[in-house]
């Protein structure tokens, strides 16, 4: 079974300063992916950022970018140049190739101005 | 285009009576998935339809829930004799399943339930 866990529940960054967000993930198989979503207050969720577990180069989006540790089974969420609009709560999530979506319990960050 | 529709927004209901959940997809999304939203939980995985496959229901948290999609469309949640601990926002999601390639989900709005 999947399994996703960030183990922080709450996090605050300066604003402009950069901040990383944890995730790990357990799987037994070889072909997955993995995401990063956002939940602003409005409640919208929208994709953030995603891997493909055989890439091995780190996916990036403008300020986002991860640090993905196969061996570890790691995936953190790095956001550079912190904006207000970034407050939200971050989900990371992982999908086994044709398999449902799985997400972790989130972390709310806050951008302190 | 149109995203995906959730309905009702917000449905308040005593405990003991069903609701119904509506979810209507982004046209041509073959996957659709419906998650539970409570405070402080995350997203917990209720259950995931796509194509004509039979549908995973391992997140279902007891026989009161069940959902259909009809069609390969649209998307009924239903929750039977309510109790308080159901009160969640229920989230629906949709994506272009293709090939395994699994593409980004998009989301509802939601619907906010309170069980009275």
């Amino acid at each position: 079974a999947q399994t996703v866990t960030q183990s922080q529940p709450e996090m605050s960054v300066q604003e402009a300063e950069t901040v990383t967000l944890s995730c790990t993930y357990d799987t037994s198989e070889s072909d997955y992916y993995l995401f990063w979503y956002k939940q602003p207050p409005s409640r919208q969720m929208i994709l953030v950022i995603r891997q493909e577990a055989y890439k091995q180069q780190n996916a990036t989006e403008n300020r986002f970018s991860v640090n993905f540790q196969k061996a570890a089974k790691s995936f953190s969420l790095k956001i550079s140049d912190s904006q207000l609009g970034d407050a939200a709560m971050y989900f990371c999530a992982s999908s086994n190739r044709d398999d449902k979506i799985i997400f972790g319990k989130g972390t709310r960050l806050h951008i302190l101005p | 285009g149109a995203g995906v529709s959730q309905s009702p927004s917000n449905k308040v209901t005593e405990k003991g009576k069903d609701v119904e959940l509506r979810c209507d997809p982004i046209s041509g999304h073959t996957a659709l998935y419906w998650y539970r939203q409570s405070l402080g939980q995350g997203l917990e995985f209720l259950i995931y339809f796509q194509g004509n496959s039979a549908p995973d229901k391992s997140g279902l948290p007891s026989d009161r829930f069940s959902a259909e999609r009809t069609g390969g469309s649209v998307s009924t949640l239903t929750i039977q004799r309510t109790q308080q601990e159901d009160s969640a926002v229920y989230l629906c999601a949709s994506s272009l399943f293709d090939q395994g390639n699994n593409s980004p989900l998009h989301f509802g709005n939601g619907t906010r339930l309170t069980v009275t």
